[in-house]
Order: C-alpha cells, then sequence, then structure tokens
C-alpha cells in the first residue's frame, strides 16, 4: 500500500520559535496533499490543501501567515508553524491524495507530529 | 455548512458480537465515503470506502450507504478487543476533500 512519512514524530520548543514539519510520500507521487490538526478527545479539522507548485488553500479560520505550506514536489509538502504558540500544541497530520479511478481520490494518512509548544 | 454526524459513544459490545457504527451527512454533494480506525495518539488509518448505495463487504466489516437518507453505517462482526478504538467517517467531495465526523468510540470488552 502507499506509504506517508512524516518527520518528525514529536517535537517540543519554546514558545517562539518556528517548527517545519515534512511530510512525504515514499513510493507514489501525490496529486494533492492535506494538513490536518486534531487536538485531544477532537476529530480531524482540514487545515490547509496544498497541490504541487502552487499556493496552498487554507480553510477558514486557519492563518496562512502563521501555518506556511510549501509544496515543492510530488512526494514532498512541508508544514511551517512560524512563531509558535502553547495554543498550537496539537497533533500535525498529513495526507497525500491519489487518484483510484471512478471519480475516487484516496487519502493516505502519515503518522502525525505531535508538537509541543512550551 | 457541511456536516458529518456520528454518535461520540462509547459504544461497548461484548467481544465476538456485531459492534454497529451511523453517520449522517449533510452535504449531497458528497461523491464517496471512508471509514477510518484510530487508536490513541496515531494516526486514522483506512477500513474501508464506499461510493455506491448498498452494501460493500470487507472481510469482518460491511459498510452501508443510503445516499437518499445521506446515511453510511459500519457492521464489526465478531468484535475483538484489538477493534477497540475511536472510528472516524468521512465525506468526501469531488475534489477528494474529507469532511471528518467527531468519531465513535468503540470499546470491546473481553
Amino acid at each position: 500500500g502507499a506509504v506517508v512519512s512524516q518527520h518528525p514524530s514529536r517535537v517540543i520548543c519554546k514558545s517562539g520559535t518556528s517548527v517545519k514539519i515534512e511530510c512525504r510520500s515514499l513510493d507514489f507521487q501525490a496529486t494533492t496533499m492535506f494538513w490536518y490538526r486534531q487536538f485531544p478527545k477532537q476529530s480531524l479539522m482540514l487545515m490547509a490543501t496544498s497541490n504541487e507548485g502552487s499556493k496552498a488553500t487554507y480553510e477558514q479560520g486557519v492563518e496562512k501567515d502563521k501555518f506556511l505550506i510549501n509544496h515543492a514536489s510530488l512526494t514532498l509538502s512541508t508544514l511551517t508553524v512560524t512563531s509558535a504558540h502553547p495554543e498550537d500544541s496539537s497533533f500535525y497530520i498529513c495526507s497525500a491524495s491519489t487518484y483510484q479511478g471512478a471519480g475516487m481520490n484516496e487519502q493516505f494518512f502519515g503518522p502525525g507530529t505531535r508538537l509541543t509548544v512550551l | 455548512q457541511k456536516e458529518v454526524e456520528q454518535n461520540s459513544g462509547p459504544l461497548s459490545v461484548p467481544e465476538g458480537a456485531i459492534a454497529s457504527l451511523n453517520c449522517t451527512y449533510s452535504d449531497r454533494g458528497s461523491q464517496s465515503f471512508f471509514w477510518y480506525r484510530q487508536y490513541s495518539g496515531k494516526s486514522p488509518e483506512l477500513i474501508m470506502f464506499i461510493y455506491s448505495n448498498g452494501d460493500k463487504e470487507d472481510g469482518r466489516f460491511t459498510a452501508q450507504l443510503n445516499k437518499a437518507s445521506q446515511y453510511v453505517s459500519l457492521l464489526i462482526r465478531d468484535s475483538q478487543p484489538s477493534d477497540s478504538a475511536t472510528y472516524l467517517c468521512a465525506a468526501s467531495d469531488s475534489w477528494g476533500k474529507l469532511q471528518f465526523g467527531a468519531g465513535t468510540q468503540v470499546v470491546v470488552t473481553p
């Protein structure tokens, strides 16, 4: 099956610093990558949709200047949390999408990155 | 506002019994529907997807879709303790963007 990796798996940083999270599709080329955030006991909330070579599309309420997304290739997308604050502490999950035919796109999820901002 | 609704649970199921999970969605334009299993602290893993009305079976899992009622369900037969997890229902639009429900926690008791 399709494999998506994320790095790092866990990061602890001080308030005010920036953190970069990488998302890679290891054995396929992803037409689209998605970034989600999940707070404890809550479901996944889509933050942004990213297509290779174009600007990311952010969901309502997500600050594009705070959460910088770069989609440099069909196998790599990065999320940078700039000037992180304790309220940004969360579980960040990326997914990579491929077309499966019959009008269906399937998303393959990375293992997630646990961000803790002190 | 597009919404996917699930009962949060917990749904307690004796080992060997059938677990029945339900999901409704508001966007009639939704194309495909997915069931994911998520263990605590882990990312979701796909159980199965369905996009045509009716039933779809895969091993111990059966998904049912009724587009007229905007209803999706998942049955887990012969439930095992390893099935204890949160089950997420998601609806996909034509662009492949997923809207997730809040998830139903399932607890399988030995």
